[in-house]
């Protein structure tokens, strides 16, 4: 069966570290995103792609780089991370247009603590 | 400023109530508005709306949509306990991307 998955599923860092949050999704999707949730924010769009060497800054993205070198990884770097930075990540996947309802699959997440 | 507020932000009922989730947006370029299902891990999809007064059903979970003024609602008939869990609005606008509520608990108590 198709799926997305993240990982690690739990992290935890220091300030000033560089992290990497790994995705990986089966879907053969070419729309995929990156979102921060936090209590009282819901999700929040750190950063998308609409397929390979696309990548698109989103509302938060302040801090934050992705890469998309095939259509299955899309792996989200914090440069130097931040206490700001603490939340749980989720990475999703959609297909593109035309083709239903433009539904998100989203991965387990990864919850990352930086001390 | 695009939003989507949804409301209450929590809620606690019995089983066998009927709960009604809101959601209201001032989004740009709107799309499509996706209600998602949330226990404690990845959100996932109940309905997409996207045109006003045509209801959307899926057993005892219903939805709506008004793009007038604009929102959208899902109704919980006969709620039980596995009902519990953080009911996620979204918005889709331009091509593809989401601006996301931030939430409703809900939880139903036995």
């Amino acid at each position: 069966d198709a799926e997305i998955t993240q990982s690690p599923r739990h992290k935890i860092t220091e300030t000033g570290r560089q992290v990497t949050l790994a995705c990986h999704q089966t879907w053969n999707h070419n729309n995929m995103f990156w979102y921060r949730q936090d209590l009282g924010h819901g999700l929040r769009l750190i950063h998308y792609s609409y397929g390979v060497q696309d990548t698109n800054k989103g509302e938060v993205s302040d801090g934050y780089s992705v890469s998309r070198s095939n259509t299955e990884d899309l792996p989200l770097t914090l440069e130097s991370a931040a206490s700001s930075q603490t939340s749980v990540y989720f990475c999703a996947s959609s297909e593109s247009a035309g083709t239903g309802t433009y539904e998100q699959y989203f991965g387990p997440g990864t919850r990352l603590t930086v001390t | 400023e695009d939003k989507v507020v949804q409301s209450p932000l929590s809620l606690v009922v019995h089983e066998g109530d009927t709960v009604t989730l809101n959601c209201s947006y001032e989004v740009t370029n709107f799309r499509s508005l996706l209600w998602y299902k949330q226990e404690k891990k990845a959100p996932t999809f109940l309905f997409m709306l996207t045109s006003s007064g045509i209801e959307k059903k899926s057993g005892r979970l219903s939805s709506i949509l008004d793009k007038k003024e604009p929102f959208s609602i899902l109704n919980i008939t006969a709620t039980q306990t596995g009902d519990s869990a953080v009911y996620l609005c979204a918005v889709r606008y331009n091509f593809n991307k989401f601006y996301f509520g931030s939430g409703t608990k809900l939880n139903v108590k036995p």
